[in-house]
């Protein structure tokens, strides 16, 4: 069973943040936080990944809380190609625990 | 780079017809693994590879069967197709090196009737 509990979906305005949450109560010292995303029927694409700290890049930020059970996947400026199921992944190895997600939909 | 590439991209077989889909990656990339979605439903893990040479079961293993004699390819070759196997199935690759940033291929859809 995948080790995260996320939100089955969300709405967006384009052009606002979108916040993603996701809860891994149970998560290990060593075990790394992936978000990746889905568009329609696409394979899975790597957005971003997080340890303890807080991490950006050009896509999203990933906000981990302090103790490291839960963290929130940020779209700074949500567009309409931003619509698409999120997945928010918990692991140590290359072996990915994919839970069903969730499915963003950002409205114009 | 093409990345992660699948083939074919659909694929119809009957009940008992066995068949290979194929996976390659041009990143050098030593991880490869198979998994497959069904509707509404997240990716599981069939089978993956950390080397040449090197398989090993993930969650769905069952009427699958893989082998990895190359670095480039890992292909995935159904025994005996059932209704079941009906689904879309994604290889992904990645270094051996963590943390692991995961390429997917494009998925082939594969309907069994």
């Amino acid at each position: 069973d995948a080790k995260t509990t996320q939100p089955t979906s969300m709405d967006c305005a384009e052009g606002r943040a979108a916040n993603l949450p996701c809860n891994h109560s149970t998560i290990s010292g060593n075990e790394y936080v992936y978000w990746y995303r889905q568009i329609h029927s696409q394979g899975p694409q790597y957005i971003i990944h997080g340890l303890k700290n807080n991490e950006t890049n050009e896509m999203a930020s990933l906000i981990i809380t302090e103790d490291r059970k839960s963290s929130t996947l940020i779209l700074p400026h949500a567009t309409l190609r931003d619509t698409a199921v999120y997945y928010c992944i918990v692991s140590y190895g290359q072996n990915f625990v994919f839970g069903p997600g969730t499915r963003l939909s950002v409205l114009p | 780079n093409a990345g992660v590439t699948q083939t074919p991209k659909f694929q119809v077989l009957k009940t008992g017809q066995s068949m290979t889909l194929q996976c390659a990656q041009d990143m050098n990339h030593e991880y490869m693994s198979w998994y497959r979605q069904d509707p509404g439903m997240g990716l599981r893990l069939i089978h993956y590879s950390v080397g040449a040479g090197i398989t090993d079961q993930g969650e769905v293993p069952n009427g699958y069967n893989v082998s990895r004699s190359t670095t480039e390819d890992f292909p995935l070759r159904l025994l005996s197709a059932a209704p079941s196997q009906t689904s879309v199935y994604f290889c992904a690759s990645s270094s051996n090196l963590g943390p692991y940033e995961q390429y997917f291929g494009p998925g082939t859809r594969l309907t069994v009737t």
